[in-house]
């Protein structure tokens, strides 16, 4: 069974703070890593990964992933409180289960003024 | 284009009652899946489809069904509600063979089983 996990599940920082969130998983057949912040409402896509080592980024936030490890890291840098939101990590099972997503538990961030 | 429209936007139900969460998306797409998410568990996937007719089960099925008869279409029904499925349900689509995974969310239905 595909796994994907979390760490930490929450954090508390400050404005201007850098803060790494980190995502491991377990998937048969991998393909891509994903993504998200979830602010109260539906999920965003933010970010998908394929290859090792290439990072991508917008604006503040960056992530990249280490297939050796099978994980990822997404970093946000100088931290404003918009960044407060759940960010999910997820990925798509392989073969036939294409349309399958596992989604890790969600990191709590939580930026303080 | 809507989107991923959902509805009701919030349900209250007694133990023992049946209910449709209804999903539809206007944008041709192949793939809709169903989650639902609580507290410190992430989104978990119930039921997925992969096209009209096409209905697998997710990571926690039990206790709700899917049909897919259209490609616009994608309800789940709860046979008989239990304090347990309390829990805020997201639908969502995405096209076949996309270059990226962004899935479509709907805006989410709030479900409490009294």
């Amino acid at each position: 069974e595909d796994k994907v996990v979390q760490s930490p599940l929450s954090l508390v920082v400050h404005e201007g703070d850098t803060v790494t969130l980190n995502c491991s998983y377990e998937v048969t057949n991998f393909r891509s890593l994903l993504w998200y912040k979830q602010e109260k409402k539906a999920p965003t896509f933010l970010f998908m990964l394929t290859s090792s080592g290439i990072e991508k980024k917008s604006g503040r936030l960056s992530s990249i992933l280490d297939k050796k490890e099978l994980s990822s890291i997404l970093n946000i840098t100088a931290t404003q409180t918009g960044d407060s939101a759940i960010y999910l990590c997820a990925a798509p099972g392989g073969g036939t289960s294409y349309g399958k997503l596992t989604f890790g538990q969600g990191t709590i961030l939580t930026v303080h003024p | 284009n809507a989107g991923v429209t959902q509805t009701p936007k919030f349900q209250v139900l007694k133990t023992g009652q049946s209910m449709t969460l209804q999903c539809a998306q206007d944008m041709n797409h192949e793939y809709m899946s169903w989650y639902r998410q609580d507290p410190g568990m992430g989104l978990r996937l119930i039921h997925y489809s992969v096209g009209a007719g096409i209905t697998d089960q997710g990571e926690v099925p039990n206790g709700y069904n899917v049909s897919r008869s259209t490609t616009e279409d994608f309800p789940l029904r709860l046979l008989s509600a239990a304090p347990s499925q309390t829990s805020v349900y997201f639908c969502a689509s995405w096209p076949r063979g996309g270059m990226t995974y962004e899935q479509y969310f709907g805006p989410g239905t709030r479900l409490t089983v009294t």
